[in-house]
This record gives C-alpha cells, structure tokens and sequence, in this order.
C-alpha cells in the first residue's frame, strides 16, 4: 500500500546550518507530494509542494524535489533559524484524496 | 477568512463518556478527514468524507463516530468504546472531486479523559 517515509528525529542543528530532512515514498501511483509543518500545540500548515515528477516545491527558503527515479522528496534549507524548530511531515496524496503522513521529524535549531 | 475552525481547543472528559468534536470549513471543500496524534507520533486517519452524506473509516475508527449532514460540518464523536481517548485531534479538508490539492488543518482539539 502507500506510505511515506521519512527520517528519525530530532535533528538538532546550530544557526545558519544547512538542512536535508529525508522523505521516500511508495505509491502505486504518481501521488502529488507535500511537506507541512507543526508548530507546539497548533495544527499542520502546508510548506511546499510538487505534483508531478522533476517538479520543485519552494517556500520560505525551503526546497524539495519530486524524484520519481528515486521515490523521494528530501527537505531541504540552506541557513537554518531559531524559528525553523518545529516538526516536519512529509506527506503523499493521489486522485482518491486520502494523504498518506510519514511520522514527523522534529527539528530543533539552536542560537 | 477561509478556513477550518475545530473547537473546543481543550477538552476534558470523564472516563466512559461520548464527547463531539466540532469541525467547521467555509473554504467550500467535498472532503474532510479526522487524524489522531499521539505524542511524538505522526498522523493516523480515523474517519473521512469525500462527499456530504457518505465518509469511509479510515486505519483506527474503531471507538469513533463521524456524520457529514452539511458540506462545511464534519463532527467526531469519541465514544466510551474507545480504549484509549487522550490524544490531540485533527481535522483537515481538501477539495476533493479527483483534483489533488492540498489539505487545510485546523487548530486541532486536545482531548484528555479523566
């Protein structure tokens, strides 16, 4: 069935660090992909997204690219802050409308 | 604004009680979805809807009960059958109809039983 991988957190980085938050997928379709976001006690926010293959999501200075070859959609930030610390979920979702969440990676982002 | 709107934000509930979370949208969506997060975990599908009047369990809808009378309403109700109840609660809608978009969440509802 679908499902979402993604990296074990919490991933801890200095300010101004670069970040690669890893995402795979199976589908046994072409899925759109999605990262969202989560701050403490509040719901998910969509960060970037893709919808076909060799497309590249862009938002606040994060990135990722729809890699059909490799199944996968890695985060990723050149300069880190202190209010990039959040959870991540790397996310899939085709035409039936149900989204398939990987199980969140924290980041934590220090001064 | 448009959005989805779940309330209440905290919830406490005595144990063997029903209890309704609320979900509302006005972003004029076909589908709605009800998640359960537990601490530091992702996201589970309890309950969703891709039409008013029809919804489809999704991998842990036992213990719950979902309706969808109105389009911008999709109410889940946490029954006494539930083991295991304190968990944040997450509603999201997406417009449906075979066109993949992104899904909208709410604030989510952190219920604890007592």
């Amino acid at each position: 069935g679908d499902s979402v991988t993604q990296m074990e957190g919490p991933v801890t980085l200095s300010e101004e660090a670069f970040l690669t938050i890893n995402c795979t997928y199976t589908a046994t379709g072409y899925p759109s992909l999605f990262w969202y976001v989560q701050y403490p006690g509040e719901g998910l926010q969509l960060l970037l997204k893709a919808t076909k293959a060799d497309d590249k999501g862009s938002n606040k200075g994060f990135e990722a690219t729809y890699r059909k070859e490799t199944t996968s959609f890695h985060l990723e930030k050149g300069s880190v802050q202190v209010s990039d610390s959040a959870v991540y979920f790397c996310a899939l979702s085709w035409s039936l409308n149900k989204f398939y969440f990987g199980s969140g990676t924290k980041l934590n982002v220090k001064p | 604004d448009g959005g989805i709107t779940q309330s209440p934000k905290y919830l406490f509930r005595k144990e063997g009680q029903n209890v309704t979370l609320s979900c509302e949208q006005n972003l004029n969506h076909d589908a709605m979805y009800w998640y359960r997060q537990d601490p530091g975990q992702g996201l589970r599908l309890i309950y969703y809807s891709q039409i008013v009047n029809d919804f489809q369990k999704g991998d842990i809808a036992e213990g719950y009960s979902v309706s969808r009378e109105k389009k911008e309403s999709f109410p889940l109700t946490v029954t006494s059958a539930q083991k295991n109840p304190t968990a944040f609660y997450l509603c999201a809608s997406s417009m449906g109809k075979g066109g993949v978009t992104e899904a909208f969440f709410g604030q989510g509802t952190r219920l604890t039983v007592v």
